[in-house]
């Protein structure tokens, strides 16, 4: 079946110790998402990809980087995980960015940071 | 600035129906989508209504009022497995998805 894969599904970090968290995708599709979803609240978008062309939220902190060597792979950096970056982090893709193009989302990395 | 209103939470007996409101700003539109998630797990995809009207797809229906900025999710014959929130988002003019907290829907027996 095709999917997205996420791995690991739980990742604990200790605090500063940077951390890589990977997506891959057997869609084939164009685009690429990383977000950023705590309890209870809607999930935020920390980068996409389309195609090649890295897309970065403005909001996004420094302290998070992304990497897409390929159409079927995504990783996202996190350089120095502090306790507020204990999230789920899902990837998503879709086939293109136009309208109707439902995001297809992994099963999410629940990283923890001790 | 743009933005996604919806319910924090609601409760549903089983059999029954429940509707789910959620308004959004947004800078152009594309499009509204809803996706069901179950505690824990990833958004799964629903829905999409970019024209005015009720869409039908099983027990579960989407309506959009485009120039009231309006959406709700209908769902009819509730299940336990309906228990998850219940995320409306909106595609603005730059194809990106603007997101609400979700909705927690509690279904009781």
């Amino acid at each position: 079946d095709a999917m997205v894969i996420q791995n690991p599904r739980y990742q604990v970090t200790q605090f500063g110790k940077p951390v890589t968290l990977s997506c891959s995708q057997t869609l084939n599709h164009n685009v690429m998402y990383w977000y950023q979803q705590k309890s209870s609240q809607a999930p935020k978008l920390l980068f996409h990809y389309y195609d090649k062309d890295f897309n970065n939220e403005a909001d996004t902190p420094d302290n998070f980087q992304s990497r897409r060597p390929n159409t079927s792979f995504c990783f996202l950096d996190i350089r120095s995980p502090g306790l507020g970056d204990a999230a789920m982090y899902l990837c998503a893709t879709s086939r293109d960015r136009e309208p109707y193009n439902e995001q297809f989302f992994g099963p999410g990395t629940r990283l923890t940071v001790l | 600035g743009q933005n996604i209103d919806q319910p924090t939470e609601m409760t549903a007996m089983e059999g029954a129906i429940v509707q789910i409101n959620c308004t959004y700003q947004t800078s152009g539109f594309n499009g509204l989508f809803w996706y069901q998630q179950h505690a824990g797990e990833a958004p799964t995809f629903l829905s999409y209504n970019v024209l005015d009207g009720l869409e039908e797809k099983g027990r579960f229906s989407s309506f959009l009022s485009r120039s009231k900025g309006y959406s709700y999710l209908l769902l009819k014959e509730l299940q336990m497995k309906d228990s998850a929130s219940y995320l409306c988002a909106a595609m603005d003019s730059n194809y990106q998805l603007i997101w609400g907290a979700g909705t927690k829907l509690i279904i009781k027996p």
